[in-house]
């Protein structure tokens, strides 16, 4: 098992300029997350997903933008990247029927310049 | 929605000594699970503990340990006999209909 898988790793975007950042899962989970952490901070929720066509805002939701065509995949999209934008962003899943752990992207360093 | 929060931004610990990190949270479920994550410096996020809500009695992992108070919702982390390995963030997260994140405590183990 791959567990969550998190492409790419680093990234440097202009102002302005557009994105995606990959995650795949491979445990059937059917919750997904996911979340920006700034520097010394916790983690940020920005978008969930509790299953296939189903997304829903968390915390800090502007500026992104997601979908979940399949169980496996939850992309995040980043459209006019700006600055404020520049953090580590991680992706997790979970199973909903028992929860008994979140699984892990290794994180994506997205700088905004 | 839910509120996690971690009071405590960073703490020192002798090693081999007892340290406890605190957690409170707010909800309006009755149906969650709350955990201890670990972050070192690689950013991997390592689960320490879980406690189930319908649960009474508070969970144990080796050296680590939860005082889990549901009606003052409060989840504070106890760890002994510290060792320099302990040595990384720690976050406390609620997973009801979503998932969230304290603050963070950076702890720091001290030979």
């Amino acid at each position: 098992n791959a567990g969550v898988t998190q492409t790419p790793k680093f990234r440097i975007l202009k102002i302005g300029q557009s994105m995606t950042l990959q995650c795949t899962q491979d445990m059937n989970h059917n919750y997904m997350y996911w979340y920006r952490q700034d520097p010394g901070m916790g983690l940020k929720l920005i978008y969930y997903s509790v299953g296939a066509g189903i997304t829903d805002k968390g915390e800090v939701p502007n500026g992104y933008n997601v979908s979940r065509s399949t169980t496996e995949d939850f992309p995040l999209r980043l459209e006019l990247a700006a600055p404020s934008q520049t953090s580590v962003y991680f992706c997790a899943s979970t199973n909903l029927d028992t929860r008994i752990e979140a699984f892990f992207g290794q994180g994506t360093r997205l700088t905004v310049v | 929605a839910q509120t996690v929060t971690q009071s405590q931004p960073e703490m020192s610990v002798q090693e081999a000594e007892t340290v406890t990190l605190s957690c409170t949270y707010d909800t309006s479920e009755n149906n969650y699970y709350l955990f201890w994550y670990k972050q070192p410096p690689s950013r991997q996020m390592i689960l320490v503990i879980r406690q189930e809500a319908y649960k009474q009695q508070n969970a144990t992992e080796n050296r680590f340990s939860v005082n889990f108070q549901k009606a003052a919702k409060s989840f504070s982390l106890k760890i002994s006999d510290s060792q320099l390995g302990d040595t990384a963030m720690y976050f406390c997260a609620f997973i009801g209909h979503d998932m969230r994140f304290g603050a963070g405590t950076r702890l720091t183990v001290k030979p």
